[in-house]
């Protein structure tokens, strides 16, 4: 059962549109809400993250807004750019031996000039 | 510093052969994990540690596996290689449990024919 569920697959907006991706979690234990950026032939970078305790964070044009009691968080990308152009993923991390990342599938975005 | 390190950056094998993924890092981090990312599937922990001689299975370890001697080195081996195993693997690290952001690698694209 996939722990981490995000949409859309893909996405595209005009230049200067805001970019929305949602994620979805079950697991209540998660406790730290990260999106990752990857540009093609490149590792993952974190872009942007969240704690449970907060309803929202903002970095520049990158917003993450989570909702605990829904079990949810997203991703807007205000102002979006050609260079915003990469793949997206959201994942949550369990407080347990290891703390590794349980990822989503992954949001393809191209933003069109 | 380097950040993470990965070698080699493609490779093909034929359907049997062995080998292994190399991942160094030079940030004196004590956990390191290895992943793979399948084109619409996200990234799945393969295998992590948490320091030098202690390592455990994350959620697709079959056909592989792991060795941690160093803090620096967290090698990856594949055993008989198979079709399946084409993938582009990505290694990553972090300083404890306690600091949240996990450091990527550029990654290794296998291709087993």
């Amino acid at each position: 059962q996939q722990q981490v569920k995000q949409s859309p697959q893909s996405l595209i907006v005009q230049k200067g549109g805001i970019s929305i991706i949602n994620c979805a979690y079950e697991n209540t234990a998660f406790d730290y809400f990260p999106w990752y950026q990857q540009f093609p032939g490149k590792g993952p970078a974190l872009l942007i993250a969240i704690r449970p305790d907060v309803s929202e964070k903002k970095e520049g044009r990158f917003t993450i807004s989570f909702n605990k009691s829904a079990k949810q968080f997203s991703l807007h990308i205000m102002d979006s750019q050609p260079g915003d152009s990469a793949t997206y993923f959201c994942a949550a991390r369990e407080d347990q031996a290891g703390t590794a990342l349980i990822f989503g599938k992954g949001t393809t975005l191209s933003v069109s000039s | 510093n380097a950040g993470v390190t990965q070698t080699p950056k493609f490779r093909i094998l034929k359907i049997g052969q062995s080998m292994t993924l190399q991942c160094t890092q030079d940030m004196n981090h004590n956990y390191m994990y290895w992943y793979r990312q399948d084109p619409g599937m996200g990234l799945k922990l393969i295998y992590y540690s948490v320091g030098a001689g202690i390592t455990d299975k994350g959620e697709v370890p079959n056909g592989y596996n792991v060795s941690r001697s160093t803090t620096e080195d967290f090698p990856l081996r594949l055993e008989l290689a198979a079709p399946s195993q084409t993938s582009v693997y990505f290694c990553a690290s972090t300083r404890d449990s306690g600091v949240l952001e996990q450091y990527f690698g550029p990654g290794t694209r296998l291709t087993v024919t």
